[in-house]
């Protein structure tokens, strides 16, 4: 495709659902990150996938998220029984390769709001 | 490990120039900017990588001093497709981790 695509774009979850987004980065393209927007504020870093490597898991924000990546190439990010503080944009971005020499595409987000 | 960001809010007329400071206390490998719209998702300004390098397009630069870990963006003769929130970005030494500052809010008015 021409640029990183999510889905879905909205979604309303009700506290305690398990929510699924998805990622579809730039063909090619073998990094992708995943970030939390919450409403006005900066860009918080979840995890990275480089090509088949195993990501470090650190930046997630608790055990109820889960990302994978299947053959290197679509992310699903998995919230376990969601909480009213995980509402925000869930951005991923795809970048050429690793090492900070290349941009990261955005795709246009999923806005979550669990009531 | 996220960059620090200054100021927090500008606010300038057309023409104005504006100069945006982004600092770690970690060493920085490279530097990202990327500018966003409200509702939209970031899209990027320009790499700055080690070396000191300076970059720049249309009225738009950046400059890079590793050695004082900082970084600052430089908006000249400002327009009002200016507008937005603007963000520093640098990643741990392998890139595994990513981070970005708090973001600047800018705002040209008439």
């Amino acid at each position: 495709g021409a640029g990183v695509s999510q889905s879905p774009s909205n979604k309303v979850t009700e506290k305690g659902k398990d929510v699924e987004l998805r990622c579809d980065p730039i063909s090619g393209h073998t990094a992708l990150y995943w970030y939390r927007q919450s409403l006005g504020q900066g860009l918080e870093f979840l995890i990275y996938f480089q090509g088949n490597s195993a990501p470090d898991k650190s930046g997630l924000p608790s055990d109820r998220f889960s990302a994978e990546r299947t053959g290197g190439s679509v992310s699903t990010l998995t919230i376990q029984r969601t909480q009213q503080e995980d509402s925000a944009v869930y951005l991923c971005a795809s970048t050429l390769d690793s090492g900070g020499r290349k941009t990261q595409y955005f795709g246009p987000g999923t806005r979550l709001l669990v009531l | 490990q996220q960059p620090v960001q200054s100021p927090q809010a500008v606010i300038l007329r057309e023409g104005e120039d504006a100069v945006i400071n982004c600092s770690s206390s970690k060493a920085l490998y490279s530097v990202h900017w990327y500018r966003q719209k409200h509702g939209e998702a970031p899209i990027f300004l320009m790499i700055l990588l080690k070396g000191g390098e300076q970059k720049g397009h249309d009225k738009i630069s950046a400059s890079f001093n590793e050695k004082k870990q900082q970084s600052s963006l430089y908006l000249t003769a400002s327009q009002l497709s200016y507008s937005g929130t603007y963000f520093c970005g640098t990643g741990a030494y392998n890139f595994n981790k990513f981070y970005f500052g708090s973001g600047t809010k800018l705002n040209v008015k008439p």
